[in-house]
Order: structure tokens, then C-alpha cells, then sequence
């Protein structure tokens, strides 16, 4: 069954507002990481996190990795219309062999 | 070379004929993974190979699929006599490792597939 939910499965904003993605599992997970796809184009790497609690920031996003390493979620800050596209978050569960387990991804449009 | 390398990057065919799909990973990354996308839906796992050995088959929709990896490094995905609801996009994606903080992919460009 599905090991890692993600949501929402897709969401509108205003250009100028805020944007949360999250992303949960019933299973202590390894790491987790995001992932950016642009229409039309391919996943792309954008942050691994490792450690219990993490937070990184890149420019105007946020990325956080929960105390019990069980949910994550990306947060952009004041979006803009270049922020468009599907976030993905994928986990290395330890039971699967060292497999990555991808999301169903949540899919944003920013309104000009 | 430099990134993952996939073709053809776009096949048409029509239904009950089969098709290959490549995949040149990045020299030196010992995990492979075949990914299938249909337009506007997320990533459906295939298969995942560790150097040549598959540990984890369980993505294939059906017999109809298969894939191999020869040399730990090149990749092929066959799908024989192609019905229409495989037509898709298959991503491939490679990553140094499977285990934890060596294991971000690195996908390729994609194969689009129309079956016609």
C-alpha cells in the first residue's frame, strides 16, 4: 500500500502568497527529499533532509523533517509565477531495500 | 556521461507491437529505477535495479513488461504487444546508491510513448 501521502494533490494561489506541501508516512523513514518537475520537463532534485527536526531554507522555500522523522513538508514564501509545477517528496524507508518511495506529488498554479 | 541519458526520446507504435526503451545512467551510479507518468498524474514505480540484480519488481503493471540491466550500467525496459493504456511518459532516474545519503536520483529526460 501507499507508504508516503502527500498533500494537497493540488493547489491555486494569488502570485504573492504563501504555498505548504506535505508529506506523511506511517513509518519512520531514512530521509526524505523534494523534488521539483516543471510542466513539460522532469523531476528535479532540490534538498535531501536526514536528521530528526531538520529545517533548510533555499531562497524562498522551506523545507522541514518532523521530530519523529515521519512527515515533512516544503513552504514557499510569497510565491511567483516561476514557482509553478508538481512538488514531489521522496523517502528512503528502511525496509525497502534502499528503494526511494516517491509521493503522488502536489501540483501548483500561480495566478498573476 | 554527465546526465541520464534516455531514448528514443519519443516512440509511436501501434497497439500489439513491442517496444524497447533505453537508459544510459550516470557512470558510476549503481541504483536504476524505471518510472511510468501519465500526463497530469505522478510517478507509478516500475522496477528498481541495484547493479544488475532487481530486488524490487513490483511496479510492473503486467508480464507484458519487463527490464534488464546489463553491466551494472545500461538499462532496457520492453513492453510487448503495447495496448493503449501504455501510453505514457517512462522517466528513468539513476542515483550513486540505494542506501541512505548517497541516494539521490537523477532522472532522465523521459520516453514518450504513443500507442496508437
Amino acid at each position: 500500500g501507499q507508504q508516503v501521502m502527500q498533500i494537497p494533490q493540488y493547489q491555486h494561489v494569488q502570485e504573492g502568497e504563501d504555498f505548504t506541501t506535505y508529506c506523511n508516512s506511517s513509518t519512520t523513514l531514512s530521509n526524505i527529499q523534494w523534488y521539483k518537475q516543471r510542466p513539460g520537463g522532469h523531476p528535479v532534485f532540490l534538498i535531501q533532509l536526514v536528521k530528526s527536526g531538520e529545517v533548510k531554507k533555499q531562497k524562498r522555500l522551506t523545507f522541514q523533517f518532523g521530530e519523529a522523522k515521519k512527515n515533512s513538508s516544503l513552504h514557499i514564501t510569497a510565491t511567483q509565477t516561476t514557482d509553478v509545477g508538481t512538488y514531489f517528496c521522496a523517502a528512503l524507508i528502511n525496509t525497502n531495500a534502499g528503494k526511494s518511495t516517491f509521493g503522488d506529488g502536489t501540483t501548483l498554479t500561480v495566478k498573476p | 556521461g554527465a546526465g541520464v541519458s534516455q531514448s528514443p526520446s519519443n516512440k509511436v507504435t501501434e497497439k500489439g507491437k513491442d517496444v524497447e526503451l533505453r537508459c544510459d545512467p550516470i557512470s558510476g551510479h549503481t541504483a536504476l529505477y524505471w518510472y511510468r507518468q501519465s500526463l497530469g498524474q505522478g510517478l507509478e514505480f516500475l522496477i528498481y535495479f541495484q547493479g544488475n540484480s532487481a530486488p524490487d519488481k513490483s511496479g510492473l503493471p503486467s508480464d507484458r513488461f519487463s527490464a534488464e540491466r546489463t553491466g551494472g550500467s545500461v538499462s532496457t525496459l520492453t513492453i510487448q504487444r503495447t495496448q493503449q493504456e501504455d501510453s505514457a511518459v517512462y522517466l528513468c532516474a539513476s542515483s550513486r546508491s540505494g542506501n541512505s545519503g548517497a541516494n539521490v536520483l537523477t532522472f532522465g529526460a523521459g520516453s514518450r510513448l504513443t500507442v496508437l
